[in-house]
């Protein structure tokens, strides 16, 4: 299957700091998503990417898919304290079967 | 308008016994998944229901089961419980596959195996 490998597992940042989590994969992907997870709560999807070197921006999310459609990145400029949970990217296989990547925990220091 | 609804919120069973959590989907979504999360891990896909019939299933052991009703709402059923099915369990709702592609998760279910 289309596995998602993450990095980093964790960072910690200070409030103001940018934040950069990374995504790959072995393989082609067809499209990815992003969802995030606060502490305590449920994903919450953010976006979907779909075609080649496509980019999205959400204020101050950046959400990026590779020429190659193998990787992923998300970058959060000028981090709050509310941007503080895991943030995992998500192929998709078959008919809208999830399979998530590992995660990056963010922590963010006031 | 609700969005995914599941119950209980949290239960707490004993190896080897059966239990059933259920999901009631976001309004106007007639397809559901469930997840499992283990402490620290991302959510594994367990199967997806749409049409009442299991449409996808991920690699998870028969004691694993599902049923999907005619409002569209789910359950889960997991029989012989083991202490390795502790976890947060999570169902998903969307619309089926052309008509919208975000899923909306529910808020879980916390099961704990004693």
């Amino acid at each position: 299957g289309q596995q998602v490998m993450q990095i980093p597992q964790y960072q910690h940042v200070q409030e103001g700091e940018d934040f950069t989590t990374y995504c790959n994969s072995s393989t082609t992907l067809s499209n990815i998503q992003w969802y995030k997870q606060r502490p305590g709560g449920h994903p919450v999807f953010l976006i979907q990417l779909v075609k080649s070197g496509e980019v999205k921006k959400q204020k101050r999310l950046t959400f990026q898919f590779g020429e190659a459609k193998k990787n992923s990145s998300l970058h959060i400029t000028a981090t709050q304290t509310t941007d503080v949970g895991t943030y995992f990217c998500v192929s998709i296989q078959g008919a809208q079967k999830l399979v998530f990547g590992q995660g990056t925990r963010l922590t963010i220091n006031p | 308008d609700a969005g995914v609804t599941q119950s209980p919120t949290h239960l707490i069973k004993t190896r080897g016994q059966q239990v059933t959590l259920r999901c009631s989907p976001k309004s106007g979504h007639d397809t559901v998944s469930w997840y499992q999360q283990a402490l620290g891990q991302g959510p594994q896909f367990i199967f997806q229901y749409y049409e009442e019939e299991e449409r996808q299933r991920g690699n998870f052991p028969d004691r694993f089961s599902g049923h999907q009703f005619p409002n569209y709402s789910s359950e889960l059923n997991v029989n012989a419980l083991l202490l390795g099915d502790s976890a947060l369990y999570l169902c998903a709702s969307s619309y089926a596959p052309g008509r919208g592609y975000e899923q909306y998760f529910g808020p879980g279910t916390r099961l704990t195996v004693t």
